[in-house]
């Protein structure tokens, strides 16, 4: 079936420093991606809409800034948190759309945690 | 604005046994899609089941299926003979037709299997 790469799984950072995810659509072409911010126990919070060769759609209260959404191709959607901050750790989580099938599909996610 | 209610924070089954888990939603949509997705311990977020809301008949994949009250607007999802590996954080959404529509996640449930 559909897969979504995510990566990395896992990163450890020093506060101030950036860090940046890279979310891929394996089997499909995905105009549209997701980003999404999970707090342990809780529902996923939709951070920002990735549109293929245009700009990023953020949520209210995400700040653009400090999280930098690309989205260069049909198949790569890549998050920097920069200068990141303890209070940046959480679990991220990235969705492509395959708009054929009218399915979203999800990432494993990435740990973030910063020192 | 389109909400989903998950109320039920927790449930439990015995393994081998039917449980059901509830969802309601609000819209003023007539036409959009409903889903229910499993986040395992992993945390990868696995699609379980859809469902077209022009669609009458209930989607069934497996041991999963669904029952769609289109007027009550409630998506409850039924998992016959549970299995330890069912045990899960599961999250019903819904998202509008539109090429850009986003999801909404309910606040998820949490489903423990007993042995």
């Amino acid at each position: 079936g559909a897969v979504v790469s995510q990566h990395p799984s896992r990163v450890i950072c020093k506060s101030g420093t950036s860090v940046k995810i890279e979310c891929r659509s394996l089997d499909f072409q995905a105009t549209t991606m997701f980003w999404y911010r999970q707090f342990p126990k809780q529902s996923l919070m939709l951070m920002a809409t990735s549109n293929e060769g245009s700009k990023a759609t953020y949520e209210q209260g995400v700040e653009k800034d400090k999280f930098l959404i690309n989205h260069a191709s049909l198949t790569l959607s890549t998050l920097t948190v920069t200068s990141a901050h303890p209070e940046d750790s959480s679990f991220y989580i990235c969705s492509a759309r395959d708009t054929d099938k009218n399915i979203q599909y999800f990432g494993a996610g990435t740990r973030l945690s910063v020192l | 604005a389109q909400t989903v209610t998950q109320s039920q924070p927790e449930m439990s089954v015995q393994e081998a046994e039917t449980v059901t888990l509830s969802c309601t939603y609000d819209t003023s949509e007539s036409d959009y899609y409903l889903f229910w997705y499993k986040q395992p311990p992993s945390r990868q977020m696995i699609l379980v089941i859809r469902q077209e809301a022009y669609k009458q008949q209930n989607a069934t994949e497996n041991r999963f299926s669904v029952n769609f009250q289109k007027a009550a607007k409630s998506f409850s999802l039924k998992i016959s003979d549970s299995q330890l590996g069912d045990a899960a954080m599961y999250f019903c959404a819904y998202r509008p037709t539109g090429a850009n529509s986003k999801l909404t996640f309910g606040k998820g449930i949490t489903l423990s299997v007993r042995p």
